[in-house]
């Protein structure tokens, strides 16, 4: 019940192509779902983040897409550079709950010239 | 205004030695966290804290100990290292929903 999914595990994008990553949760108590991007050395950062109230958000060329019903919700990063190669993972949490965020096991995205 | 630090960046233990280390954040956050990251695994918290003289199990807590006597500071111990714990552990603080993670330290047990 606590558990996210994450996939793909890895995966190799074009300079400008779209990269997607999905991800998948149980506990319908979650209400808040972010995402980290953390760079190789790196400690994680939050790059976007999204409630259960709408099914979409965009800040620049990253967009959060949230499908309530099906417990889905997924990052697409447009236009995808070579400065986007990172790992990024998606989380679950509760807004009244600081301390019950949980992670997926993150994906590591490589965006090639 | 530094964020969150942590110290050590690197260290290599043997079997059977502890350790202390040291997270801190200028940020005057309430909740701070003790993370692991390990290959295909993700992010899993060891222990977290809500505020100065309060600490709490997470999901991975075994062979850990933890206290933050400071509002500011938290600090991950480890009593008899064991090979198991051989990983990338990332201290974090909260105020809210968003939570700042520092640089890592990674600890190799030999």
């Amino acid at each position: 019940q606590q558990q996210v999914k994450q996939s793909p595990q890895s995966l190799i994008v074009q300079k400008g192509g779209i990269s997607i990553i999905n991800c998948a949760y149980e506990n319908t108590a979650f209400d808040y779902f972010p995402w980290y991007q953390q760079f190789p050395g790196k400690g994680p950062a939050l790059l976007i983040a999204i409630r259960p109230d709408v099914s979409e958000k965009k800040e620049g060329r990253f967009t959060i897409s949230f499908n309530k019903s099906a417990k889905q919700f997924s990052l697409h990063i447009m236009d995808s550079q070579p400065g986007d190669s990172a790992t990024y993972f998606c989380a679950a949490g509760m807004k009244t709950s600081y301390d019950k965020v949980i992670f997926g096991p993150g994906t590591s995205l490589s965006v090639i010239p | 205004n530094a964020g969150v630090t942590q110290t050590p960046k690197f260290r290599v233990l043997k079997t059977g030695q502890s350790m202390t280390l040291l997270c801190a954040q200028d940020m005057n956050h309430e909740y701070m966290y003790w993370y692991r990251q390990d290959p295909g695994m993700g992010l899993r918290l060891i222990h977290y804290s809500v505020g100065e003289g309060t600490t709490a199990k997470g999901e991975v807590p075994d062979g850990y100990n933890v206290s933050r006597l400071k509002k500011q500071n938290f600090l991950l111990g480890l009593e008899s290292a064991a090979p198991s714990q051989t990983s990338v552990y990332f201290c974090a603080s909260s105020l809210r929903s968003t939570q700042y993670f520092g640089p890592g330290t990674r600890l190799t047990v030999t």
